[in-house]
């Protein structure tokens, strides 16, 4: 079965720190994973995804996400945290090209200090 | 403006009183979706449509419905709600029926409380 687990509900950074949120799947096959953020009060947005072509992708407002086969991670980063990045963080992972339907995570929200 | 709509964005009912609440597409989506996000637990899938008249259970389908009689509009229906499906509602759709390559578009949400 596929899944993925984000590591921490909760993330705190200061302003201008390093984001790292944590997700590890659990699949049999190489799978195709996405980071995808709700700002408060909306629907989600896709961040980006990964779908084999490279192990180092890079998603709108500055986030890029790595794909390590050997750690079955998919951790999302951003070299410098604003004060906009505030929202909840999903992980999601499908198994199949094909595939109708995506499994997420369970979240982790971003807090930003200032 | 390209957009999925949900109404009502709010509701407070009771056990029992039955409700629907409305998803609407603009943007000629083939695929549509229906999850509850609940805290811990992300987004669960409840129903999908890959087109008109075709739909299909998700992982949580329990206690409700969903018709496509209308490529742009995907209600989920719930006869008797429940205190249990208090819960934050999002409708989506995307172009085609793969999800790797066709990008969903989530509604705002609909925040239902059942008393």
């Amino acid at each position: 079965a596929q899944s993925v687990t984000q590591l921490g509900s909760h993330v705190s950074v200061s302003e201008g720190a390093l984001v790292l949120l944590r997700c590890n799947y659990s699949s049999s096959v190489p799978p195709y994973l996405f980071w995808y953020v709700q700002y408060p009060n909306q629907g989600l947005q896709l961040l980006l995804k990964y779908t084999s072509a490279a192990t180092l992708v890079k998603g709108i407002n500055g986030f890029e996400a790595e794909f390590k086969k050997s750690e079955t991670s998919f951790h999302l980063t951003k070299p410098s945290a604003h004060m906009s990045d505030a929202a909840e963080y999903f992980c999601a992972v499908t198994l199949y090209s094909s595939a109708s339907k995506i499994i997420f995570g369970s979240g982790t929200r971003l807090s930003i200090r200032p | 403006e390209a957009q999925v709509t949900q109404n009502p964005r709010y509701l407070i009912t009771v056990t029992g009183k039955k409700l629907t609440v409305t998803c609407s597409q603009n943007m000629n989506h083939e695929y549509m979706s229906w999850y509850r996000q609940d805290p811990g637990l992300g987004l669960r899938q409840i129903y999908y449509s890959m087109n008109v008249e075709v739909t299909d259970k998700g992982d949580v389908p329990e206690g409700y419905k969903v018709s496509r009689k209308e490529k742009r509009n995907f209600p989920l229906i719930l006869e008797s709600p429940s205190p249990n499906q208090t819960s934050l509602y999002f409708c989506a759709s995307s172009q085609g029926t793969d999800q790797v390559y066709n990008e969903q578009f989530f509604g705002p949400g609909t925040r239902l409380t059942v008393l």
